[in-house]
Order: C-alpha cells, then structure tokens, then sequence
C-alpha cells in the first residue's frame, strides 16, 4: 500500500510570516500534485511535478519534488489570509496518472 | 461553463438500502474517478473510466460497491446494503484527456456527495 505522509497537520501562522509544509512516502510517484481544498468544496490543482529535483514556482508558492521522487515540499512566502485552507499532496501512479494516493492535509490557518 | 456537479450533495440512509450517486462530468472530459474521502482523510480512489469503459475498480472496497458510465458521459456509483462504515464524502473528478501513457491529467472535482448510514 502506498502511503503518503503530511507534516504539519495543522499550521498557524502570522501574515506575513514563511511556511513549508512537507509531503513524504517510501513509494517512489510518477507525478506529485499539489491541491488546495476549501471547506465544502472539491480539491482544486495548484501544480503538477513530474521531474526529480524539479521546482515549480507560482506566485508565492515554491513546490519541490525530490530527486528520488517519493517526497515534495511546498513553501509559502510571505502568507495571506488568503491562503487559509487544507493542502493536500497527491501522489500519481497509472497511465496519466489516474491513480491518486492522497495525504491526509495540512490544514493552514493564516492570522491576521 | 459548469464544473463538476454531483447530486444529491447530501444522502442520509438507513443501514441495509441501497444507494446511487451520481456524477456529471465537465461537457467534453473523456475521463471520469470516483473517490471517497472519510472526514480529516485525503480523497481515497475508488475507480475510473475512460469514455465507457472502466479501466480499474481495483479501489472498490468491496462487491458491494458498483460504478457505471454506460454513455460516456454521466456516472452512477451504486451502494447495495449500506452499512454504516459506508458514511463518507464522494466525490467525483473529470479530466478532458483519456487517462494513457504520458504527462499526468488534471481532474476536475466535484462537491461531493456526503452520505450518511444510520
């Protein structure tokens, strides 16, 4: 069974202040995919890795895949209110990745 | 454009019913998932489609639980003799490529469909 592992569950934070939120497995992904759930709604895709060692920006968000390509980080600069929500990696396995092993979340609170 | 869209968004039943959710994909996306996600959990998959076909119930839990997309289009996820392990989120997802060999396709989710056994 593959499993991926998120750390911190749970993150409060300042605005304003960096944040990095890791996703970690010992079964090695053909792709790693980065989602943002609201409450009450559906997972939305912030990116998608494919490469080891691959970085990918967005704004004030830095995703990471590792070189061996069982982990990924995620960073945030300078964090908004905005931000608030569950960050969920998902891990991709199958033809065009269909198959999605998804972490449990970091749910992310940004204060103020 | 319309997203995703799942009904009923909420489902209360009684433990030995059975249940059919439905999915309607995004107009044009050839793929279609099916995934549960029990409350604080990441989404779990289920199963998935490519037109018609399905591809792999490898993630069913068990003979209980069926899945049809007999058009291509519109899904069923079929839940005979509900139990109360059953309760969860499900949702569904849709991607405008066939899921093959190649880059990864982004899937779309829905809001969900919250079912309760009781």
């Amino acid at each position: 069974t593959q499993l991926l592992e998120q750390s911190p569950q749970f993150l409060s934070i300042q605005e304003g202040e960096n944040l990095t939120v890791y996703c970690n497995s010992s079964s090695v992904f053909s792709s790693l995919q980065w989602y943002r759930q609201e409450p009450g709604e559906g997972p939305v895709l912030l990116v998608t890795v494919v490469t080891g060692g691959e970085v990918k920006k967005l704004k004030r968000l830095t995703f990471q895949f590792g070189d061996a390509r069982k982990d990924s980080s995620l960073h945030i600069t300078a964090a908004q209110t905005g931000d608030t929500g569950l960050y969920l990696c998902a891990g991709g396995t199958g033809a065009g990745s269909y198959q999605l092993t998804f972490g449990k979340g970091t749910k992310l609170s940004v204060i103020p | 454009g319309a997203g995703v869209s799942q009904s009923p968004r909420y489902k209360v039943t009684k433990r030995g019913q059975d249940v059919a959710l439905r999915c309607d994909p995004i107009s044009g996306h050839v793929s279609l998932y099916w995934y549960r996600q029990a409350l604080g959990q990441g989404p779990e998959f289920l199963t998935y489609f490519n037109y018609e076909a399905q591809q792999d119930k490898s993630g069913l839990p068990n003979d209980r639980f069926s899945a049809e997309r007999p058009e291509g289009s519109i899904s069923t996820l079929t839940i005979q003799r509900t139990e109360q392990r059953d309760s969860a989120m499900y949702r569904c997802a849709s991607s405008v490529l066939e899921s093959r060999e190649g880059p990864p396709n982004e899937q779309y989710f829905g809001p969900g469909t919250r079912l309760t056994v009781t």
